[in-house]
């Protein structure tokens, strides 16, 4: 089993909806969460944190659950320019490491 | 700042040549890794500096060697290349002062096809 799986997708959806990813992490030691964002053919940049209580920036809300081990981003009102691979990052507490999902594709259409 | 900085930004490799990948940071980080991504895998860490003298392989190591060459500079090497190395090559750093704030920032990726 993979320590953090998503949903590969891929999500169409059209201009304006809101859509949804989750994702589930393996191991109980995870003590970091975060969103990230890569645009096709670039480099991976962080979107945002995931907190405990959880968080919301903007458009973005992100959702940490620890008793069930997972955690969610939520997009309202898409753009066409979220379209994006989106993935999920875990922080083991203690490891100088993220482990990294293997994205969950989005495409935002007119 | 330029951030974290790739070279070469592409490369044809022929099985069995060895080449060295590039990465530098300018931004004081202590840590610094190289991951690959290939397609449905996502980013798979191969090699990780902690710190400056440093050096811990990731989950696919086998094939690669690295040097952290001074605190900037942390440069991977494909001693004999093959067709399975092809991937795209992904350097990121990161602050890591032991708290929890472990951004990693990357650099914009080298592609590799090995023949």
């Amino acid at each position: 089993r993979k320590e953090v799986e998503q949903d590969p997708g891929p999500f169409n959806v059209p201009e304006g909806a809101t859509v949804a990813f989750n994702c589930t992490y393996s191991n109980s030691a995870s003590q970091s969460f975060f969103w990230y964002r890569q645009d096709c053919r670039k480099e991976p940049k962080l979107l945002m944190s995931v907190y405990s209580s959880g968080n919301e920036d903007g458009r973005f809300t992100a959702q940490l659950n620890r008793a069930s081990q997972y955690i969610s981003l939520l997009i309202r009102d898409s753009k066409l320019s979220d379209s994006a691979t989106y993935l999920c990052v875990v922080n083991t507490r203690g490891a100088q490491k993220l482990v990294f999902g293997q994205g969950t594709r989005l495409t935002i259409n007119p | 700042n330029a951030g974290v900085t790739q070279t070469p930004k592409f490369q044809v490799l022929k099985t069995g040549q060895s080449m060295t990948l590039q990465c530098a940071q300018d931004m004081n980080h202590n840590s610094m890794y190289w991951y690959r991504q290939d397609p449905g895998m996502g980013l798979r860490l191969i090699y990780y500096s902690a710190s400056e003298g440093t050096t811990d392989k990731g989950e696919v190591p086998n094939g690669y060697n690295v040097s952290r060459l001074n605190k900037r500079e942390f440069s991977l090497r494909l001693e004999s290349a093959a067709p399975s190395q092809t991937s795209v090559y992904f350097c990121a750093s990161s602050p890591w002062g032991g708290s929890s704030y472990n951004e990693q920032f990357f650099g914009p990726g080298t592609r590799l096809t090995v023949l």
